[in-house]
């Protein structure tokens, strides 16, 4: 079966330090996997995505990038932390195009201090 | 562009009841999928039930189903005899043809009294 992991699951980071959030999917192969952020008590916004390794996609201009060295790893940076970088960080997985369903990671609780 | 709405920001329902959960959408696709997923509190996003724009039947996945009404636009969920553990967060969310990416609503928190 597919799992998903993410880490770290919590983080507290002084403004300006630079940020790395990984994120592997195990049990699939050439998954699309996305980065998406949470603000308190809001829905999900999604900020990159990526169909293939070198492939991103960003969805919103930002003080954010990711990666996908490996088919099954995916990896959220940043160089220098903003205190409007706090928030719920998930990743998900899908496979193939249409309306296939996305499956969440358990997330990564980002404190900018 | 898309976009998902959700217009209960909070439902309070007691244990056993059935509890529907508005979601209307904005869309001028033909041909589109939409999609609802719980939160709970820890944080996890998981996924509930599918229906796609040219299904004709509602629909259902255990104690969930989909109450789809293309012509209002609306993707309403229904949850029939509701536990203490449904006690969440509940996002509705819809996606292109084609495309990789999720549309969110702003979620509902429902609370289930014992």
């Amino acid at each position: 079966s597919q799992t998903i992991h993410q880490w770290p699951a919590t983080l507290v980071q002084p403004v300006g330090s630079p940020l790395s959030l990984e994120c592997t999917v195990e049990g699939t192969s050439n998954p699309n996997l996305y980065w998406y952020r949470q603000a308190a008590g809001r829905g999900l916004q999604l900020l990159f995505y990526s169909v293939g390794i070198g492939q991103i996609s960003s969805e919103v201009p930002q003080n954010l990038s990711a990666s996908r060295p490996q088919d099954r790893q995916f990896i959220l940076s940043s160089k220098k932390l903003l205190l409007s970088d706090s928030g719920f960080y998930l990743c998900a997985w899908s496979v193939g195009l249409g309306y296939n369903e996305q499956f969440f990671g358990p997330g990564t609780r980002l404190t900018v201090l | 562009a898309q976009k998902i709405t959700q217009t209960q920001p909070g439902m309070f329902v007691q244990e056993k009841e059935a509890v529907t959960l508005d979601c209307t959408y904005d869309t001028s696709d033909q041909s589109y999928g939409l999609f609802w997923y719980k939160q709970p509190s820890s944080g996890e996003m998981i996924f509930l039930i599918y229906q796609g724009s040219y299904d004709e039947q509602n629909a259902t996945e255990g104690r969930y189903s989909l109450n789809f009404q293309k012509a209002r636009k609306s993707a309403n969920l229904v949850i029939s005899a509701s536990q203490l553990g449904d006690s969440a967060m509940y996002f509705c969310a819809m996606s292109r043809e084609g495309a990789q990416k999720l549309v969110f609503g702003q979620g509902t928190r429902l609370t289930i009294n014992p």
